[in-house]
């Protein structure tokens, strides 16, 4: 099994739906993260967080929420979505002990298209 | 002038040569780099991290980090049609407390027979 596993891998939507993305991590990592990937932008940071009562803002979190339900379940939700959030969207996870050694392990992403 | 910057590519070598990826990063006080491989719509692989000045091998990969420069390289010997990927540079700048690691868009890499 995956250790960061998101669900779902592909998702088709149309603009104002509400929809979230869950990501789950077996690896006992307590930070994690979720990044959307652009053509020719590379991946870019939404929110982050450090733990369950821990969430911070991204570059990039306007039209964006999320949710640490769990140490090992971090959402995302788009509360009305726009086609140009059409992305590859990734959850990461990484050892929260370790401050200045943090390789961040990544879920297989999720392929989002906003019609 | 973006945080971590890398040449996008593609960069084309024979199959057997080397491959030399280069990064630069504009926060000087940044700790950590990290380069990631991703194939073509799957997540991106971490494969190399350095953290202090010089050079650091694992396998066919070497990893050069001159924080003088603030320059970083991943260098790849021997490659093989199955090292054509994108190659992400990502640094852990002191902007972001050390707590957000910056990535570059990445070098596309391609491996020709």
């Amino acid at each position: 099994d995956a250790d960061v596993t998101q669900t779902p891998r592909n998702r088709i939507t149309k603009t104002g739906k509400r929809i979230m993305l869950e990501c789950s991590q077996t690896k006992g990592h307590d930070r994690m993260y979720w990044y959307r990937q652009d053509p020719g932008l590379g991946l870019r940071l939404i929110y982050y967080s450090f733990d369950v009562k821990d969430i911070n803002k991204g570059e990039i979190s306007d039209g964006y929420s999320v949710s640490r339900q769990a140490q090992a379940k971090f959402s995302l939700s788009l509360e009305s979505a726009i086609p140009n959030q059409t992305a590859l969207y990734f959850c990461a996870t990484s050892d929260g002990d370790r401050l200045d050694n943090q390789p961040q392990h990544f879920g297989d992403g999720t392929r989002l298209s906003i019609l | 002038q973006k945080e971590v910057e890398q040449n996008s590519g593609p960069l084309s070598v024979p199959e057997g040569a080397i491959a030399s990826l280069n990064c630069t990063y504009s926060d000087r006080g940044s700790q950590s780099f990290f380069w990631y491989r991703q194939y073509s719509g799957k997540s991106p692989e971490l494969i190399m991290s350095i953290y202090s000045n010089g050079d650091k091998e694992d396998g066919r990969f070497t990893a050069q980090l001159n924080k003088a420069s603030q320059y970083v390289s991943l260098l790849i010997r021997d490659s093989q049609p199955s090292d054509s990927a994108t190659y992400l540079c990502a640094a852990l700048p002191i902007s972001g407390g050390y707590n957000k690691l910056i990535f570059g868009a990445g070098t596309r890499l391609a491996v020709h027979p």
